[in-house]
Parts: structure tokens; C-alpha cells; sequence
């Protein structure tokens, strides 16, 4: 079993949906969980990160942790074509395998 | 890409011919690490680096060695390439082993042939 765990879609929404990516983890050291951006052909784009266990909102995007089901969440909202790109979650530099997100006009 | 640059962008190389890969930086970051990046596996570790002549090895580590001489520059070489390693390779650092929040370059395209 993969220390983080990440359904890797595709998941296509319509614009202007809230969007709802998760990912699972297996180590309960991780204290801080990472989420990144990362559009076709470029490297990794550090979104946003938590700490423990609750939630911390930077503008559209919300990024949540439940410690007790090691259960990892990043919500969009008002979704934008622009948000189209695959989203990977981490944890001490262990990656799960990205969800590729598609927003439709 | 937070002042990281990787080189070459793209390369394409035969069976058993060494290459390196450069990782430069100008934002003085401590860490330094070289992933992997595959359909069905996402990014992988391969090496990591914690200062200068301070490296470690990662998750997939096998055919593959690291040299930093300098704060600034982090060096991955395939000793003898195989089409196994044909990957997109990206570089990145960070300041903190305890958050281990990364800014990552743009990536170099391998294909070993």
C-alpha cells in the first residue's frame, strides 16, 4: 500500500461547480499535507498546504484534514476552466498519483 | 518556477550512454531532490540532497547517483541509461524537512532509446 493514495480520475465538472478532490494516507506521522496544481507539461505548483488536523481557505480553494480517517481533502469553488489541470496531494515529499481535473464552459 | 532551472529541457539519448541532468537554483533553498514523474505512478523520489556533499537516497534510487557541490547546483546521473528510465525528471527544492512544502522546475523529458 502506497503511503498517500489518490484516485486518479479523470473528473469533469461544469464551470462554476464546487469540486471536491480527495486522497487517503497511511502514515499517521504526516503532520503537514501539501496540495499542487500541475498543468499539462509544466512542474508542480504549490497550492496551498495544512497542518494536522482542520481546515485552511485560500480564495476559491479550501483545503481540509481529518486526522482521525487520515482522509485529505482540497475543495474548489466556483470552478473556472483554468482550474483544468491535475491536482496532487502529499506528505513529507510522498506524492499520490494526481487527479486530473477538467472544468467545462 | 520559484528560481529553479533544470537542463537540458529534452533529451534523447541510446541504451548504456550515461547522462546527466542539472538542477540550478537562485533562491538558496537548504533541500534540494530529483523526482521521477510516470503515467500510473505519479512522482516518485529518487535522491534528495540537505546540503552541500549531503545526499540521501529515495524510493527509486536504483541506477541513479547525485552530486551537490555548491548550494545552488544539484546534479542526477543515469551511470548506464536504460528505456527504463525514459521519465520526465523533475527538480525541487524546499526549506523545511518538518513542512517539506516544495517549489519545483520545469522538468527535463528523457527518452532513452
Amino acid at each position: 500500500q502506497k503511503e498517500v493514495e489518490q484516485d486518479p480520475g479523470p473528473l469533469s465538472v461544469p464551470e462554476g461547480a464546487i469540486v471536491s478532490l480527495n486522497c487517503t494516507y497511511s502514515n499517521s506521522a504526516f503532520q503537514y499535507f501539501m496540495w499542487y496544481r500541475q498543468y499539462s507539461r509544466k512542474g508542480p505548483e504549490l497550492l496551498m498546504y495544512t497542518y494536522s488536523s482542520g481546515n485552511k481557505e485560500d480564495g476559491r480553494f479550501t483545503a481540509q484534514v481529518d486526522k482521525s480517517s487520515k482522509y485529505i481533502s482540497l475543495f474548489i469553488r466556483d470552478s473556472q476552466p483554468s482550474d483544468s489541470a491535475t491536482y496532487l496531494c502529499a506528505a513529507r515529499g510522498v506524492f499520490g498519483q494526481g487527479t486530473r481535473l477538467t472544468i467545462n464552459p | 518556477d520559484a528560481g529553479i532551472t533544470q537542463s537540458p529541457r529534452h533529451k534523447v539519448t541510446e541504451t548504456g550512454t550515461p547522462v546527466t541532468l542539472r538542477c540550478h537554483q537562485t533562491e538558496n533553498h537548504r533541500y534540494m531532490y530529483w523526482y521521477r514523474q510516470d503515467p500510473g505512478h505519479g512522482l516518485r523520489l529518487i535522491h534528495y540532497s540537505y546540503g552541500v556533499k549531503d545526499t540521501d537516497k529515495g524510493e527509486v534510487s536504483d541506477g541513479y547517483s547525485v552530486s551537490r557541490s555548491k548550494t545552488e547546483d544539484f546534479l542526477l546521473t543515469l551511470e548506464s541509461a536504460t528505456s527504463s528510465q525514459t521519465s520526465v525528471y523533475f527538480c525541487a527544492i524546499g526549506t523545511s524537512l518538518e513542512v517539506y512544502e516544495q517549489y519545483f522546475g520545469p522538468g527535463t523529458r528523457l527518452t532513452v532509446t
